[in-house]
């Protein structure tokens, strides 16, 4: 159901940098920011980037986001064996009088 | 500190309907929307729809248009989504969250409701 594509999984050894990229169209990406969300298995999502590369306050700088045309990618860099979790991004839809779609998530595993 | 505390777990029959209550504190609850979300087990994100509770205002997923119902109770700054005709699929965990008129983030979220449709 969900129109944004993710890889099913990523992963490195700590310290190293993973990147997930997030796929969408004209309507989602293409025309709307771009929003990435951390979940830890039984919790509730935690936002990481807003507006494809703001981070909120309190989400340390080895997150980042960007954005080009139709596609998104979120880079963690100095990976902790803590930043193992599921990664989804999400965006607004032009279509359908106004959608938030989100993507199918990216679990990141820490080796 | 900002706070949104969901009702308990549910467990209905196919057919019934489900309310879930969505308490917020921490802050001017008319000052941001309140999405909902949900998550069925080992699968992903969801979005359902979104209220202003200003001023009553809701837009509607289209799978779940004629479903859910989405509505506050400002003086109790409460949200409530209610789902009917419920079926094995809807059985998941469901999420409000509050979120930011001009910037859309999803700033803050409930603990979640788990939701269960079984006979």
């Amino acid at each position: 159901q969900s129109v944004l594509t993710q890889p099913p999984s990523a992963s490195g050894p700590p310290g190293q940098r993973v990147s997930i990229s997030c796929s969408g169209s004209s309507s989602n990406i293409g025309s709307n920011y771009v929003y990435w969300y951390q979940q830890i298995p039984g919790t509730a999502p935690k936002l990481l980037i807003y507006w494809n590369n703001q981070r909120p306050s309190g989400v340390p700088d080895r997150f980042s986001g960007s954005k080009s045309g139709t596609s998104a990618s979120l880079a963690i860099t100095g990976l902790r064996s803590d930043d193992e979790a599921d990664y989804y991004c999400a965006a607004w839809d032009d279509s359908l009088s106004g959608l938030y779609v989100f993507g199918t998530g990216t679990k990141v595993t820490v080796l | 500190q900002v706070q949104l505390v969901q009702s308990g777990a549910e467990v209905k029959k196919p057919g019934a309907s489900v309310k879930v209550s969505c308490k917020a504190s921490g802050y001017t609850f008319t000052h941001y929307d309140i999405n909902w979300v949900r998550q069925a087990t080992g699968q992903g994100l969801e979005w359902m729809g979104w209220m202003n509770p200003d001023r009553g205002d809701t837009g509607y997923a289209p799978k779940f248009q004629g479903r859910v119902t989405m509505t506050r109770n400002t003086s109790i700054s409460t949200a409530y989504m209610e789902l009917s005709s419920l079926r094995y699929e809807d059985t998941a965990v469901y999420y409000c969250a509050s979120v930011s008129f001009v910037e859309k983030r999803f700033d803050f979220w409930g603990q979640g409701t788990l939701v269960t449709v079984s006979s």
